[in-house]
């Protein structure tokens, strides 16, 4: 089984619409859990940590669910910019090997 | 400030042939990573180095060498390349506080005929 499954999209949406991407992990000793974003043949970046009370930045909220062993990245008022793959991260452990890369979620916003 | 680049951009090897991949961070971290990136299958951790000296194999190690003579380098070396081996090879590098935080360099793509 794989450490973080992703639901590979694409998902297509118009400008303006509200879009969310879950992810899920089978480690439940996993610590702490990241979005990365990916743009097309580019590398990728730290897009913003998921704590276990839910945090925002801005357009993008995302939320932690330890029992179920999900997490989720919303994404409110679409903009064409957001366009991106956006990879889903677990840190199982502390130390430098530790960082495991779901596969990513494909998001096209449409004009 | 250039952070990780990454030589390379993009290679065609014969099967057999051998090349080294060079990562460069000028960030001063002490971590540095090798990935490589295949359809379907997300960012997998080739070897990985925690200073300068000292290299560990990470998920996916056969068929790859490395080496961190330098804190700000980072060596990928493929001694006899395989068409397996085709994929976009990324170089990242964090600091050991945040290393949930790691920077990437542009990637190299790499195909072996």
């Amino acid at each position: 089984r794989k450490e973080v499954e992703q639901d590979p999209g694409p998902f297509n949406v118009p400008e303006g619409a509200t879009v969310a991407f879950n992810c899920t992990y089978s480690n439940s000793a996993s610590q702490s859990f990241f979005w990365y974003r990916q743009d097309c043949r580019k590398e990728p970046k730290l897009l913003m940590s998921v704590y276990s009370s839910g945090n925002e930045d801005g357009r993008f909220t995302a939320q932690l669910n330890r029992a179920s062993q999900y997490i989720s990245l919303l994404i409110r008022d679409s903009k064409l910019s957001d366009s991106a793959t956006y990879l889903c991260v677990v840190n199982k452990e502390t130390g430098a090997n530790n960082l495991f890369f779901g596969t990513g979620t494909r998001l096209t916003v449409i004009p | 400030n250039a952070g990780v680049t990454q030589t390379p951009k993009f290679r065609v090897l014969k099967t057999g042939q051998s090349m080294t991949l060079l990562c460069a961070q000028d960030m001063n971290h002490e971590y540095m990573y090798w990935y490589r990136q295949d359809p379907g299958m997300g960012l997998r951790l080739i070897h990985y180095s925690v200073g300068e000296g000292t290299t560990a194999k990470g998920e996916v190690p056969d068929g790859y060498n490395v080496s961190r003579l330098k804190k700000q380098n980072f060596l990928l070396g493929l001694e006899s390349a395989a068409p397996s081996q085709t994929s976009v090879y990324f170089c990242a590098s964090s600091s050991t506080r945040t290393t949930y935080e790691q920077y990437f360099g542009p990637g190299t793509r790499l195909t072996v005929t």
